[in-house]
């Protein structure tokens, strides 16, 4: 089983709206990332997890807000975002980010912010 | 600094041609990792293959096959006999050594006629 799975696949949400992306997998992965994919762009690292704990925040504004609760669940919080977050969110995981190995990945949620 | 550059926008072909995609990229690491994804309209990654810098050996998987050219850092990707169900965009990546950050190179988007 390769499957990363994400939930929900497409959100509209409001600027003062509070909604949370879920991933999940089971393949026994340790790291696990979150990366933002704008329309005809590559996707870009926002937060990387490893061993459950944060490992890389990208800069990332504080309004997206990640979560680790175990090793195969992944989480990304959102509150008073703007309608430039729009895009593409894509979950990942890989054995462990130390031994540079590939990434699955989930097939993402569409995000809209109005 | 790590980059990698997919000097081809779009690329369009039809049905049963053999098409390259390019990829080259920079990195001041001896030891690094390469990899190619593909992303279908539906959003997800799709992992096609990982190769590390010390084997050079190309490598053939069914219609896909891989240059890997340390001396030009390039990592090319040719479809033999390209199909409808190849369209999608290509990704060339390298990834940050023991971060699991994926630096991605800016996409090939094939489009395959039948």
């Amino acid at each position: 089983d390769t499957e990363v799975t994400q939930t929900p696949k497409h959100l509209v949400m409001g600027m003062t709206n509070k909604k949370s992306l879920k991933c999940e997998q089971h393949m026994g992965h340790r790291a696990m990332y979150w990366y933002k994919q704008k329309a005809k762009k590559p996707p870009e690292l926002m937060f990387v997890y490893s061993y459950e704990k944060l490992s890389i925040n990208e800069s990332v504004p504080s309004r997206f807000s990640p979560e680790c609760p175990n090793s195969s669940l992944l989480n990304l919080h959102l509150h008073a975002l703007q309608p430039e977050d729009s895009a593409l969110y894509l979950c990942a995981s890989s054995r462990s980010e130390k031994m540079n190995t590939e990434a699955f990945f989930g097939q993402g949620t569409r995000l809209t912010v109005v | 600094a790590q980059k990698v550059t997919q000097a081809q926008t779009e690329i369009s072909v039809v049905e049963k041609e053999d098409v390259t995609l390019d990829c080259v990229y920079e990195t001041r690491d001896t030891t690094y990792y390469l990899f190619w994804y593909k992303q279908p309209p539906s959003g997800e990654l799709v992992f096609l293959i990982r190769r590390n810098s010390f084997d050079e050996q190309n490598e053939i998987s069914g219609r896909y096959s891989w240059n890997f050219q340390k001396s030009t850092s390039s990592f090319n990707f040719t479809i033999t006999a390209s199909q409808v169900v190849d369209s999608a965009v290509y990704f060339c990546a390298l990834v940050m050594p023991y971060t699991g950050k994926l630096i991605f190179g800016q996409g090939t988007t094939l489009q395959v006629k039948p």
